[in-house]
């Protein structure tokens, strides 16, 4: 089974704090992916990777950074964070074959990042 | 430009009956694929299923079964004698032209009585 594991299921920071959010995979995928998750918006893609250092941006990537410096951890970092990134935070993982071919994502339980 | 449409928001029905979730995604792509999600009260989003843009077959595991028409470019989703335990968020989503990334609709939320 894939699994998926995101260090906090919930985190409580302060306006300005810098927020490390990790998430591991453990089945040798080379994609993975951070989403944020808001009422009524479904999941926005924030940044995704499909290499080691390699990144690219989502749809929503201002105010984020990421870092993936091994195959299975890719951290999202809120440099200085904000009450607007109080957010369901989602990170999942996927094959990457290439020729066009799309694989399911799995996905991590989520963390619930509350900025006060 | 692609895009997913879940223009239900909320459904609720009664143990055992069916109910069938929409789901119509817009892309110009000749080759994409499409995928099923549910997102139970834990949080965790579960994959259900993928179908690729040459696989018209309706698929059946269960309870569960997919509708793929893309003559209506829509991948609806139906669930037989529905049960409490069904109760969840479903996201469908679509892929995007030679990358790796999904798009996701908004989410239907099912509520199922007993």
């Amino acid at each position: 089974d894939v699994k998926v594991t995101q260090s906090s299921r919930y985190l409580v920071k302060r306006t300005g704090e810098k927020v490390f959010l990790e998430c591991v995979q453990d089945m040798d995928h080379e994609n993975m992916f951070w989403y944020r998750q808001d009422p009524g918006l479904g999941l926005r893609l924030i940044y995704f990777s499909y290499d080691v250092k390699m990144k690219e941006k989502g749809d929503i990537p201002e105010g984020y950074s990421v870092s993936r410096e091994k195959k299975e951890r890719f951290s999202l970092i809120l440099e200085s964070a904000s009450t607007n990134q109080t957010s369901m935070y989602l990170c999942a993982s996927s094959l990457l074959l290439g020729q066009g071919t799309t694989y399911e994502q799995y996905f991590g339980p989520g963390t619930r990042l509350t900025v006060t | 430009a692609q895009k997913v449409t879940q223009a239900q928001t909320e459904i609720s029905v009664v143990e055992k009956e069916d109910v069938t979730l929409d789901c119509v995604y817009e892309t110009r792509d000749t080759t994409y694929y499409l995928f099923w999600y549910k997102q139970p009260p834990s949080g965790e989003l579960v994959f259900l299923i993928r179908r690729n843009s040459f696989d018209e077959q309706n698929e059946i595991s269960g309870r569960y079964s997919w509708n793929f028409q893309k003559s209506t470019s829509s991948f609806n989703f139906t669930i037989t004698a529905s049960q409490v335990v069904d109760s969840a968020v479903y996201f469908c989503a679509l892929s995007v032209y030679n990358t790796d990334k999904l798009i996701f609709g908004t989410g239907t939320r099912l509520q199922v009585f007993p």
